[in-house]
């Protein structure tokens, strides 16, 4: 079974930063792209960035562009999310998900159940 | 805010059939048929009912189906059922290489 198992969350300070990291099994992580979507409080889901299986084609949310990155290590199945400059804003759980192919137009049947991120002072 | 529209919520009773559109542009839902809905009930994950603008999931009930017409996609839901009750999410892959959430609709089952 494909299992995404985020963490890394936690309470941070407006301005301050956070590594999330998601540990894939029960798939060829080798051949999927991978997302992070976000949910904050009483809000909608909204996708944050995604990456190709290389890692060597990354894109972002606008919101969030210029101050995360996304990275993996395809020796270690895992997906990180560096996230800097966080302000309220950026207060969610974040989702790591699964595309269910190479490029990250294909859909995203996997979702790990989230690591929650509190930016506050 | 997201750029593609949802109504913020639905409403219908046991057995009738519901629509949920999903409104944007043609840099998001009217670039390409990479569409997808999500099911979402609280305190879980979300789960991908329709993709690829109406092809459904093994496993996922017939009663739900999907279509897109221009800038708008749109999902149904017949024979609605107590277990429907959800937050319902549009979603789609844009020329930018991004995708991009519609603001997601809560579905009352009355």
């Amino acid at each position: 079974d494909v299992e995404l198992l985020e963490s890394g969350g936690g309470l941070v300070q407006p301005g301050g930063s956070l590594r999330l990291s998601c540990v894939a099994s029960g798939f060829s992580f080798t051949m999927s792209a991978m997302s992070w979507v976000r949910q904050a409080p009483g809000k909608g889901l909204q996708w944050v960035s995604g990456i190709s299986p290389t890692g060597g084609t990354t894109s972002y949310a606008d919101s969030v562009k210029g101050r995360f990155t996304i990275s993996r290590d395809n020796s270690m199945n895992t997906v990180y999310l560096q996230m800097d400059s966080l302000t309220a804003e950026d207060t969610a759980r974040y989702f790591c998900v699964r595309v269910s192919g190479i490029l990250l137009l294909f859909p995203m049947f996997h979702w790990g159940q989230g690591t929650l991120i509190s930016v506050s002072s | 805010q997201s750029a593609v529209t949802q109504p913020a919520s639905v409403s219908g009773s046991p057995g009738q059939s519901i629509t949920i559109s999903c409104a944007g542009s043609s840099f998001d839902i009217g670039a390409y048929d990479h569409v997808s809905w999500y099911q979402h009930h609280p305190g879980k994950v979300p789960k991908v009912i329709i993709f690829e603008v109406s092809k459904r999931p093994s496993g996922v009930s017939d009663r739900f189906s999907g279509s897109k017409s221009g800038n708008m996609a749109s999902l149904t839901i017949s024979g609605l059922q107590a277990e429907d009750e959800a937050d319902y999410y549009c979603d789609a892959y844009t020329p930018r290489g991004t995708r991009v959430f519609g603001g997601g609709t809560k579905l009352t089952v009355l």
